[in-house]
C-alpha cells in the first residue's frame, strides 16, 4: 500500500560492530525522521532528513549518522554498537515536517546488541 | 529543554468504562499530535490539534487542546477491547515533535 518500508525487521549484532538500517518513505512523502524506542518507552527522536540534508537532530551521539537519497529513502547508521543501543528503530515519513498530516511510521527494525 | 509528560502511565478499565489520558508540556506548543501503538506494533497517527482550545472528535475519541497550548487530553467513551494499546502525544515545537512516554491502556472484557 506504498506505506513506509523498513529493513531488516530484526537484527542481532555484537558490541562494537556497525549497523545500517534502511527506510523507504510513503509515496508522496519527502521527509524522513528516525526514532529509537526502548521497551516500554515513547519514541525518542534521533534526526530528520529533508532534501538529502540532516535538518534536525535529537540528543544522540555522533555514532548515530544518517543519509537521505534523491528518491527520499534513508539510512540510519550506528557505529561502535553498545548494549544500550538495543531497541526498536522506527522510521517515520511525512510531507515536510509532518505539520499537515502527522507522521507515517514503518513497522520498525528490532535491533539486539549482544 | 522541551519535555512532554503524560499521565497516567498505565490505566486498566473494564470494557464499557471511559478512559482519559493527559499530556502536558513544559513550554507552549505550536501543535500537538496523538498516536496509538498496539502491542507489538508501530505508532499510528490519530489526529493533530493546532488551535488554542480546539476540540476534535473521532467516533468515541475526543481530543482537546488547552487554551494555553501547553496541555492536551484524549478521552475515549465506552472503551472496547480494540482500544487496547499505548497512546502517545507528540508535542510540536516548531518543526520538531517530542513524544511523551505514553499511557498504556488495558481493557478487561
Amino acid at each position: 500500500d506504498a506505506g513506509v518500508t523498513q529493513s531488516p525487521t530484526h537484527l542481532i549484532k555484537t558490541r562494537g560492530q556497525q549497523v545500517t538500517l534502511r527506510c523507504s518513505p510513503k509515496s508522496g512523502h519527502d521527509t524522513v525522521s528516525w526514532y529509537q524506542q526502548a521497551l516500554g518507552q515513547g519514541p525518542q527522536f534521533i534526526f530528520q532528513y529533508y532534501e538529502e540534508e540532516e535538518r534536525q537532530r535529537g540528543n544522540f551521539p555522533d555514532r548515530f549518522s544518517g543519509h537521505q537519497f534523491p528518491n527520499y529513502s534513508s539510512e540510519l547508521n550506528v557505529n561502535a554498537l553498545l548494549l544500550g543501543d538495543s531497541a526498536l528503530y522506527l522510521c517515520a515519513s511525512s510531507l515536510r515536517a509532518g505539520l499537515n498530516g502527522g507522521y507515517t511510521f514503518g513497522s520498525g527494525t528490532r535491533l539486539t546488541v549482544v | 529543554g522541551q519535555q512532554v509528560m503524560q499521565i497516567p502511565q498505565y490505566q486498566h478499565v473494564q470494557e464499557g468504562e471511559d478512559f482519559t489520558t493527559y499530556c502536558n508540556s513544559s513550554t507552549t506548543l505550536s501543535n500537538i499530535q496523538w498516536y496509538k501503538q498496539r502491542p507489538g506494533g508501530h505508532p499510528v497517527f490519530l489526529i493533530q490539534l493546532v488551535k488554542s482550545g480546539e476540540v476534535k472528535k473521532q467516533k468515541r475519541l475526543t481530543f482537546q487542546f488547552g487554551e494555553a497550548k501547553k496541555n492536551s487530553s484524549l478521552h475515549i467513551t465506552a472503551t472496547q477491547t480494540t482500544d487496547v494499546g499505548t497512546y502517545f502525544c507528540a508535542g510540536g515545537y516548531g518543526q520538531n515533535f517530542v513524544f511523551g512516554p505514553g499511557t498504556r491502556l488495558s481493557v478487561l472484557p
